[in-house]
């Protein structure tokens, strides 16, 4: 069974750009999350999709952050523009259902520069 | 809301024990123990509910106290294959998303 992957493994851009980053979560997850950990920092919630609906986005930093997950399979989070303080690791994760393991992919590196 | 966890860092020769703590002020429905080695992926290792149940991986097993609030998760006979970064992650009754501690460095040597 193939894990959750997350594309691209490491991204450097500029501030002011856009960078979008690509979560594929285990096959027939339902559940799917999305975390952040900036260095230094704890690993932090951002959201939570059940299928293609946002369950739980109280996460996310602000506006400037879009997170999708069209047709319920795939996500992307697109950050636009990008700051400085955008910079971390972000993690996807998926599971089965609620209550259940979170199984995470490798992680996006995002340096703002 | 984060979990605490204690103690930042170990350091152990192999065939040593050792306890690393997870302490929520929020009342908990489950605590989730991962390990990440470093630039991969967090990898879970058990999930413990409410009800003070006891797990076990190999010889790493864990313990939840609902009434405190507390897990600990407890490495016993280290091997080297146990060093990384332990997290614990909780999660808050009808509340999917887990919050993680800042995590525990465990190097194990030989």
């Amino acid at each position: 069974e193939a894990g959750v992957t997350q594309f691209p493994s490491h991204s450097v851009i500029e501030k002011g750009q856009t960078v979008t980053l690509r979560c594929d979560p285990i096959s027939g997850h339902d559940n799917l999350y999305w975390y952040r950990r900036v260095m230094g920092k704890e690993i932090k919630f951002l959201l939570h999709f059940v299928k293609e609906s946002k369950q739980d986005e109280s996460g996310m930093p602000n506006n400037r952050f879009l997170a999708e997950r069209t047709g319920g399979t795939y996500s992307t989070l697109k950050v636009q523009p990008a700051e400085l303080e955008d910079s971390g690791v972000y993690f996807c994760a998926s599971s089965p259902g609620g209550n259940q393991p979170q199984h995470f992919g490798d992680g996006t590196r995002l340096s703002i520069l | 809301q984060q979990p605490v966890q204690s103690p930042q860092a170990v350091i152990l020769r192999e065939g040593e024990d050792a306890v690393i703590n997870c302490s929520s002020s929020k009342a908990l429905y489950s605590v989730h123990w991962y390990r990440q080695k470093h630039g991969e992926a967090p990898v879970f290792l058990m999930i413990l509910l409410k009800g003070g149940e006891q797990k076990g991986h190999e010889k790493i097993s864990a313990s939840f106290n609902e009434k405190k609030q507390q897990s600990s998760l407890y490495l016993t006979a280290s091997q080297l294959s146990y060093s990384g970064t332990y997290f614990c992650g909780t999660e808050i009754v009808n509340d999917y998303k887990l919050s993680f501690g800042a995590g525990t460095t465990v190097t194990v040597r030989a």
